[in-house]
């Protein structure tokens, strides 16, 4: 089946410094991917759809100088984080839909950022 | 909005165990509803899917039906194995692909 995949799966990064999360649809191209947040014992909240060419679309609450999204090519979307604080330190989880198939999403293994 | 309230865990089971994962939505107009499973140190997978009312979604043993009267899309299994020890959550996936997910259900099935 498609596969997606994220790296890095783990980064430990100090504060103040930005980190980077790649998405990257293997054998399918995507005009649009999904990030998604995740906290312990939490479900997944969307945090911005990518789109490839244009800008990304934020869910209201969540800061787009904050979390830089680069829809770059068909199959491969970047996060990110900007001058991370430990309170960003989260589970980051992104996804692609196959532009054949509706409703249908494939997702990377997620990312789990800690800032110290 | 969109919301998916579904049955807190964890969940533990012996083996061959009957499972029922309760999960509930609301959401305005006609969503599709999904079940995603998340295996240790692995990516949400697609377990089964239902895109109108009265639709059965069904795989691995896995069955849910899309009942709109009660809202609800319960997950259930008759006979669970220790393969099946995983986070389950379900979403309901709305317009332009966007999916609300509930907060998941962990389920460990015991030998």
């Amino acid at each position: 089946g498609a596969v997606v995949s994220q790296h890095p799966s783990w980064v430990i990064c100090k504060s103040g410094t930005s980190v980077k999360i790649e998405c990257r649809s293997l054998d399918f191209q995507a005009t649009t991917m999904f990030w998604y947040r995740q906290f312990p014992k939490q479900s997944l909240m969307l945090m911005a759809t990518s789109n490839e060419g244009s800008k990304a679309t934020y869910e209201q609450g969540v800061e787009k100088d904050k979390f830089l999204i680069n829809h770059a090519s068909l199959t491969l979307s970047t996060l990110t984080v900007t001058s991370a604080h430990p309170e960003d330190s989260s589970f980051y989880i992104c996804s692609a839909p196959p532009g054949s198939t509706k409703n249908i999403q494939y997702f990377g293994a997620g990312t789990r950022l800690s800032v110290l | 909005g969109d919301s998916v309230t579904q049955m807190e865990g964890p969940v533990t089971l012996s083996e061959e165990a009957f499972l029922t994962i309760n999960c509930t939505y609301t959401a305005t107009g006609y969503p599709s509803l999904f079940w995603y499973v998340q295996y240790p140190g692995e990516g949400l997978q697609l377990l089964l899917k239902a895109t109108k009312a009265d639709d059965k979604g069904s795989n691995k043993g896995f069955e849910a039906t899309y009942r709109k009267e009660t809202t609800s899309f319960h997950l259930e299994k008759g006979s669970v194995q220790v393969s099946d020890s995983a986070v389950y959550f379900c979403a309901l996936g709305g317009s332009n692909y966007k999916l609300t997910f509930g907060k998941g259900t962990l389920l460990t099935v015991n030998p």
